[in-house]
């Protein structure tokens, strides 16, 4: 069965860089699929953040491609996220998802990590 | 880039009733890739339909999506307890990938 794992710091100080990391089990990364990163920040709803394909090809949501960077490790089957001068707004519970790909389309979410809570603060 | 709105912003009925849930897209969804999502609480989302209609592996048939184009909806025939929840639509034909801002359905 697919699991995603992310983890990583869950407290962040203001303009620092928010860095974490999905780990995939049941399913290689390098398989037909793109790894999305999506967050939902405190009582609102979800916002893609961005996604990559083994390849190292990249997505990137337009108001965070600035500050974005996501990458993947083959050897530890896992993917990261990096945010960079962040804000109180990036306050957030981070997921990490699965999007199935046919070479032409990048399909939904059909497999979503549990989620990660990360606060911004002093 | 997508805008997807969703109405209403709260549903609420009671148990056996029947839900409609409308997202509407500010242009046409390419192929009609529209997904919805259901969240329950300290939960991350959960696929429930893909392609407008498709229903995902382990939700029952009383969930059903329909329409095309700029127009969608998701029906929940008849509300059991379990299916009250926030529910997200979310397109895929066209890049950058966008949600609708949600719709919860509540215990009235």
């Amino acid at each position: 069965q697919v699991q995603l794992q992310e983890s990583g710091p869950g407290l962040v100080k203001p303009s620092g860089t928010l860095s974490l990391t999905c780990a995939v089990s049941g399913d290689s990364i390098s398989s037909s699929n793109w790894w999305t990163w999506v967050r939902q920040p405190p009582g609102k709803g979800l916002e893609w953040i961005g996604e990559i394909y083994h390849s190292g090809s990249t997505k990137y949501s337009t108001s965070l491609k600035s500050r974005v960077t996501i990458s993947v490790d083959k050897s530890k089957n896992q993917f990261s996220l990096n945010l960079s001068s962040v804000t109180a707004a990036d306050t957030a519970v981070y997921y990490c998802a699965r999007a199935p790909y046919d070479y032409v389309t990048v399909y939904y979410f059909d497999y979503w990590g549990r989620g990660t809570r990360v606060t911004v603060s002093s | 880039e997508i805008v997807l709105t969703q109405s209403p912003g709260t549903l609420s009925l009671s148990p056996g009733e029947r839900a409609t849930l409308s997202c509407r897209a500010s242009q046409s969804v390419s192929s009609d890739y529209l997904a919805w999502y259901q969240q329950k609480p300290g939960q991350a989302p959960r696929l429930l339909i893909y392609g407008a209609s498709r229903r995902a592996t382990g939700f029952p048939d009383r969930f059903s999506g329909s329409g095309s184009g700029t127009d969608f909806t998701l029906t929940i025939s008849r509300l059991e307890p379990e299916d009250f929840a926030v529910y997200y639509c979310q397109q895929y034909g066209t890049s950058p990938r966008t949600f609708g801002q949600g719709t919860k359905v509540e215990i009235k």
